[in-house]
């Protein structure tokens, strides 16, 4: 079965650092782009951050660039997010989503989701 | 940046009736050289991460109902539930994946039964 499992979520002062890990399993996961989508609490859906298959080309939002790496382990079909310098803006519940291939062409719309991990940025 | 508007915010309908939803971007996301048109749709239950309904603006994810459907092109699209159900209370999201990030979302329509 497919399946995404996000972790590392938290409590975090504003200015802190953490780290989330997104661990996939049932599919080839070096194969696919990835991404990391936020929703903060009773908002919509914001796309943060996305990187490519095996070139690993990554891409974000004006509103974490700089401040958040994407990066991604083949070897151990894991996904992180490594985010610094955060504000109270950047609570959320931060999803893990998988993208689409056709062939060689990458696709980004989110066919897999994890359940998600909450970030909270307060004092 | 292309961005994703949403009609209406939210909507109450009959169970068995017809709901829709409706999704405009800024600028097409029709890509000329394949004829497809970069949008998705989701659904969010409460307590729940999105699921994928629809892509390409109109072709439906494996295992998803087809009293939901998708139309449009260009700027403006639309979802359609035919006969809503009690398990069609949900949150809906249209996001375009066109060309180069970010690929964003519409701020959701909330459907509830009236």
């Amino acid at each position: 079965e497919v399946h995404l499992l996000e972790s590392g979520g938290g409590l975090v002062q504003p200015g802190g650092s953490l780290r989330l890990s997104c661990a996939a399993s049932g599919f080839t996961f070096s194969t696919y782009a990835m991404s990391w989508v936020r929703q903060a609490p009773g908002k919509g859906l914001e796309w943060v951050s996305g990187i490519r298959d095996t070139v690993g080309d990554t891409y974000y939002a004006d509103s974490v660039k700089g401040r958040f790496t994407i990066s991604r382990d083949n070897s151990k079909s894991t996904l992180y997010l490594q985010m610094n310098s955060l504000r109270v803006e950047d609570t959320a519940i931060y999803y893990c989503a998988k993208g689409v291939r056709y062939s060689s062409l990458v696709y980004w719309y989110f066919d897999l989701w994890g359940r998600g991990t909450l970030v909270t940025v307060s004092t | 940046d292309i961005v994703m508007t949403q009609s209406p915010d939210s909507l109450a309908v009959s169970l068995g009736e017809r709901a829709t939803i409706n999704c405009k971007s800024s600028q097409s996301i029709l890509y000329s050289s394949n004829d497809k048109n970069y949008l998705a749709w989701y659904q969010q239950k409460p307590g729940q991460p999105p699921k994928l309904l629809i892509y390409w603006a109109s072709t439906r994810e494996s295992g998803v109902p087809d009293r939901f459907s998708g139309s449009g092109s260009g700027t403006d699209f639309t979802l359609t539930i035919s006969s809503l159900q009690a398990e069609d209370v949900a949150v809906y999201y249209c996001q375009q994946y066109y060309t180069s990030p970010p690929f964003t979302f519409g701020p959701g329509t909330k459907v509830d039964i009236k």
